[in-house]
């Protein structure tokens, strides 16, 4: 078993629908990270948490420590947003490795 | 700009033949790393550097090199020991490592490698 596993795989949605996309781990973290990684392959870093709620624009991502449970959210989706997500923690330790996981395809269509 | 680059976007490589990767960044990071990346599987960690003149092996090191010569600078070679090279190869730097756990990592574009 994956120590991140991401939910769903794929994903498709029309315009302007929500979207959510989860992440779970089972490994004891100091840090989860939200990665998009456009078709191009170039990856951008969204969001670091370590509790708690974050949002930028129209994205959010909320962790639930005691749950090992984090989800990213993209209000009014755009077809701009098709990529690849991609969630990463960092172990417990000081560890500057990231263990990440497989990604989930969004595909937006107008 | 600051930022980190990758080179070539594309590299071929033949059998038993030695590929390098280039990754360059004027980030002033200290640490760097590379990540394999296959389809349907997260990134996997190769090598990582924490300083120049220092490197550790990663997750899946075997059939890879590098070197760190320089703070900017963290090429990695696919040697002809490597029989499934044909992947996505993804480099990244941070500011130092160490216990901060707020760190980003910031990667670059990335390289495809694919076998004649």
């Amino acid at each position: 078993k994956n120590e991140v596993e991401q939910s769903p795989q794929n994903l498709t949605a029309q315009e302007g629908e929500f979207i959510t996309i989860n992440c779970s781990y089972s490994v004891g973290i100091s840090a989860l990270h939200w990665l998009q990684q456009h078709p191009g392959g170039g990856i951008v870093s969204l969001f670091m948490l370590s509790s708690g709620k974050k949002k930028h624009g129209r994205l959010i991502a909320t962790i639930n420590i005691q749950e090992k449970h984090s989800s990213l959210h993209i209000t009014a989706s755009h077809p701009r947003d098709s990529a690849v997500y991609i969630c990463a923690v960092r172990l417990q330790g000081g560890s500057e490795k990231l263990v990440f996981g497989k990604g989930t395809k969004l595909t937006v269509n107008p | 700009d600051g930022g980190i680059t990758q080179s070539p976007k594309y590299l071929f490589r033949k059998e038993g033949q030695n590929v390098t990767l280039s990754c360059e960044q004027n980030l002033n990071h200290d640490a760097m790393y590379w990540y394999r990346q296959d389809p349907g599987q997260g990134l996997r960690l190769i090598y990582y550097s924490q300083i120049v003149n220092d490197f550790q092996k990663g997750d899946i090191a075997e059939g890879y090199s590098v070197s760190r010569e320089k703070k900017e600078s963290f090429p990695l070679t696919v040697t002809s020991a490597q029989k499934n090279p044909t992947a996505f190869y993804l480099c990244a730097s941070s500011i130092r490592w160490g216990r901060d756990y707020r760190e980003t990592q910031y990667f670059g574009p990335g390289t495809r490698l694919l076998v004649l």
